[in-house]
């Protein structure tokens, strides 16, 4: 699966978009990315995922560069709730299989009033 | 949604014990579960993919003699930690997938588990 690089942290005022970007350079075309957060003591939230297309959910939205070398989470509206370690993971999903996530560091996002 | 259970949600054990960690798909089939491991401040780590009917795969470095893996039914996987020490001390969780679902739909968590061994 390809890398990615995420900043360590960021910081959001409440009520403002959040954007956290992802690095994923070494990215093939048939490889997703997929959105996790983990907020502290549990385990990972879904978020949203996509191929090349800009995606939408009641969540977030996705928005991937066209030549897919990196992405952007949007949290439109960040809250307290929101504050999270997210992750951004490039996976290959072979016809078939349940392929495994690997997790890199991610992205601490502290949301503050 | 999909929702994945683990139990119990933390346990504390002696060392030299071992400890049984269950990890339940409650509203839909998984023929294959990942177990991760979390340390303080850490990012999780697989530990090894659980196949329904069929041994688990461990990833590199990961004693399976020590964490025993059972995936006896499409609704359940265990995870035992055998002889647990110290160093196990960790937040374990587990993840799946609907079997129906499309191959590259995500994969649900668990809440995951806290081990504290004493």
């Amino acid at each position: 699966d390809a890398k990615t690089t995420q900043p360590t942290s960021m910081d959001c005022a409440e009520g403002r978009a959040a954007n956290l970007p992802c690095n994923h350079s070494t990215i093939s075309g048939n490889e997703y990315v997929y959105w996790y957060r983990q907020i502290h003591s549990q385990g990972p939230q879904y978020i949203i995922h996509g191929l090349k297309n800009n995606e939408t959910n009641e969540m977030a939205s996705l928005i991937i560069t066209e030549d897919r070398k990196s992405s952007t989470l949007i949290l439109p509206h960040a809250t307290l709730r929101d504050t999270a370690v997210y992750y951004c993971i490039v996976r290959l999903s072979p016809t078939g299989t349940a392929s495994k996530l690997t997790f890199g560091t991610g992205t601490r996002l502290q949301v503050t009033l | 949604g999909a929702v994945v259970s683990q139990h119990p949600s933390w346990v504390i054990c002696k060392s030299g014990t071992s400890v049984k960690i269950e990890c339940r798909s409650l509203d839909f089939q998984a023929t294959t579960m990942f177990w991760y491991r979390q340390f303080p401040k850490q990012s999780l780590m697989l530990m090894a993919t659980s196949n329904e009917g069929s041994k688990a795969t461990y990833e590199q470095g990961v004693e399976k003699d020590k964490f025993l893996i059972n995936h006896a039914s499409l609704t359940l996987s265990t995870l035992t930690v055998t002889s647990a020490h110290p160093e196990d001390s960790s937040f374990y969780i587990c993840s799946a997938r609907d079997r129906r679902s499309s191959y590259n739909s995500p994969l649900h968590f668990g809440n995951g588990t806290r081990l504290t061994v004493t």
